[in-house]
């Protein structure tokens, strides 16, 4: 059975303090990995897709790692705008485009 | 360009009503599906489509009916709402199959008492 696991479960950050969110997965097969940004009383809001161990993403602020068993998401010198829950989320090669969640990591960044 | 278009945003129901909760986009994708979002929980899928007349349980289908007419829409029944049931629910699409950018709607508030 396909399972994600996020670590930490909230962190709290002053403005300009470096960070990163884990997400430890096992799956069947990966036919990618998700990270996905959600602000409070709004749906996710897509940041990245990584396919294969070793890839990396970047946008903004934020950057996306992948291994065969984890992915981080690394926050370089936050702003508050950056506070949101993201959630990871994977997707098996035999899963017809079904996502396999995270309960996320809630993320609080102060001036 | 809409994107995926969820309504109503909030509904109390009472114990043993049915209802449905309306999903559009319009973007020609083939995929959607239908998640819930509970604390602590994550968000779990209930139904999917592959494309018009084709539907599939996900992780939690209990409760729940869904059809797939048209590529545009993809409603959610509750057939006899349960307290369980209260909870966010999200619609999301995809172009193809797998390994494909998935995009959510702003999510349904259904309040069961």
């Amino acid at each position: 059975e396909d399972q994600v696991t996020q670590s930490p479960e909230a962190l709290r950050l002053q403005e300009g303090e470096s960070s990163s969110l884990n997400c430890s997965y096992t799956v069947s097969g990966l036919r990618g990995l998700f990270w996905y940004r959600q602000d409070p009383g709004k749906g996710p809001e897509f940041l990245f897709t990584l396919y294969s161990a070793g890839e990396e993403k970047e946008k903004e602020r934020l950057k996306a790692t992948l291994t065969k068993k984890e992915s981080f998401l690394h926050i370089t010198a936050p702003k508050p705008e950056d506070s949101a829950t993201y959630l990871c989320a994977v997707q098996a090669t035999d899963s017809w485009g079904k996502l396999q969640f995270g309960a996320g990591t809630q993320v609080v960044v102060t001036p | 360009n809409a994107g995926v278009t969820q309504t109503p945003k909030f509904q109390v129901l009472k114990t043993g009503q049915s209802m449905t909760l309306q999903c559009a986009q319009d973007m020609n994708h083939e995929y959607m599906s239908w998640y819930r979002q509970d604390p602590g929980m994550g968000l779990r899928l209930i139904h999917y489509s592959v494309g018009a007349g084709i539907t599939d349980q996900g992780e939690v289908p209990n409760g729940y009916n869904v059809s797939r007419s048209t590529t545009e829409d993809f409603p959610l029944r509750l057939l006899s709402a349960a307290p369980s049931q209260t909870s966010v629910y999200f619609c999301a699409s995809s172009y193809g199959k797998s390994g494909n950018t998935i995009y959510f709607g702003e999510g349904s508030w259904l309040t069961v008492v």
